[in-house]
């Protein structure tokens, strides 16, 4: 099973550039989110996702966009790059957080804007 | 706003040790609280905990939660070098559409 994958693994982003960090998950799971996670830190979210069209922000939403047009992909964009944005970022899934379910995580992403 | 707050940040112990971590949260209209355990990718799901004094256990691993006094416990007993991790728990709430993440526990195991 893929679970929740994302791309790239790594990227190096130069201050000002954009990018768009890609997910999916196979699982047919109507939540998705988006978190960032600083050294040393908790998973900080950013945006997440109850259901195919809807999406809402999270605790850190600025700098950042996300779409969700199919219930399999969430991708999160990164509009003019900061040095703030270095980060791990991880994609996760849910069928809900309710009733016993919990998440699952995508094997993170490595960024740095220098 | 939702609050969870974990201590220690990081603990340091010997293999053999018995460690405790905390979790105490302030959130409205609580669901779950969740511990997860992040060995440098993804976190992995350990408990997730509703009742109160209801132990859940997992081998070494256990934890218990009190929504009266708003706070969880993990235990790990007989420590081992595999079990340096950070430690992170999360509370879902409210509409229960996203969870909140503590700062982690970070734990190093030393043979």
């Amino acid at each position: 099973n893929a679970g929740v994958t994302q791309t790239p693994k790594f990227r190096i982003l130069k201050i000002g550039q954009s990018m768009t960090l890609q997910c999916t998950q196979d699982m047919n799971h109507n939540y998705m989110y988006w978190y960032r996670q600083d050294p040393g830190m908790g998973l900080k979210l950013i945006y997440y996702s109850v259901g195919a069209g809807i999406t809402d922000k999270g605790e850190v939403p600025n700098g950042y966009n996300v779409s969700r047009s199919t219930t399999e992909d969430f991708p999160l964009r990164l509009e003019l790059a900061a040095p703030s944005q270095t980060s791990v970022y991880f994609c996760a899934s849910s069928y809900s957080i309710q009733g016993g379910n919990t998440i699952y995580f995508g094997e993170g992403s490595w960024l740095t804007v220098v | 706003e939702d609050k969870v707050v974990q201590s220690p940040l990081s603990l340091v112990v010997h293999e053999g040790d018995t460690v405790t971590l905390n979790c105490s949260y302030e959130v409205t209209n609580f669901r779950s609280l969740l511990w997860y355990k992040q060995e440098k990718k993804a976190p992995t799901f350990l408990f997730m905990l509703t009742s109160s004094g209801i132990e859940k256990k997992s081998g070494r691993l256990s934890s218990i939660l009190d929504k009266k006094e708003l706070f969880s416990i993990l235990n790990i007993t007989a420590t081992q070098t595999g079990d340096s991790a950070i430690y992170l728990c999360a509370v879902a709430s409210g509409s229960a559409r996203q969870l909140t993440f503590g700062s982690g526990t970070q734990l190093t195991v030393l043979p």
